[in-house]
């Protein structure tokens, strides 16, 4: 999978937005963009992904520019409950999914 | 519950002894994942299987660990021998082989191992 590269950590506050960006230089034309979310003691949870443009789902938003060459993925009005780890996962059709160290997210009142 | 399940959540050990972790997928899913995780690290990948066949093994896995999964359903880890370096998080994951979304996989809550 091609390797990407993210914040180590980012701070927010309760309701604001907030962006953690990835760069992913190597992306191949088959790959896809994959977020997932980690909680502390917790197995990861899968997010969205995306191949091109904006994906939306009911949880983050993925914006995708046309080289590919990054991704942004969009957490609106964050809460409490968003601190975790996001890990942003590049690649196509695979059997084994491959992590960074990801992005600490510490949400603050 | 319809997840991932592992039993058990937490295990401590001594060095030398040996564990074994069990894993229960989603039913429906067809290929199972083992990883490891160490504080502060991302997930490492250590092996997979599709049914019951073993398709894939990570360099990280020695030779003190085996995984089986003897009829497709369940899974188990085994590590003989353990040693302190292999404390870590256990996670387990489960998906459809011929899932829509690429790259989605169920994890379970993981299993903690200490050895001391």
């Amino acid at each position: 999978l091609a390797k990407t590269t993210q914040p180590i950590s980012m701070d927010s506050y309760e309701g604001q937005e907030v962006n953690i960006t990835c760069s992913h230089n190597n992306i191949a034309t088959n790959d896809y963009i994959t977020w997932y979310q980690q909680f502390p003691s917790q197995g990861p949870r899968f997010i969205i992904q995306g191949y091109k443009t904006k994906v939306t789902n009911e949880v983050a938003s993925l914006f995708i520019p046309a080289d590919r060459k990054s991704s942004t993925l969009s957490l609106p009005r964050v809460s409490l409950s968003d601190t975790a780890v996001y890990y942003c996962l590049v690649g196509g059709r695979t059997d084994k999914l491959i992590f960074g160290t990801g992005t600490r997210l510490q949400v603050f009142p | 519950d319809t997840g991932v399940s592992q039993d058990p959540r937490h295990k401590i050990t001594k060095r030398g002894q040996n564990v074994t972790f069990r894993c229960d997928p989603i039913s429906e899913h067809n290929r199972l994942y083992w990883y490891r995780q160490t504080l502060g690290q991302g997930p490492e990948f250590l092996t997979y299987f599709q049914n019951e066949a073993q398709l894939e093994k990570s360099r990280l896995l020695s030779d003190r660990f085996s995984a089986e999964r003897p009829k497709g359903s369940f899974s188990t880890l085994e590590i003989q021998r353990t040693e302190q370096g292999d404390s870590a998080m256990y996670l387990c994951a489960s998906s459809q082989g011929l899932a829509r979304t690429y790259n989605e996989q169920f994890f379970g809550p993981g299993t903690r191992l200490t050895v001391l």
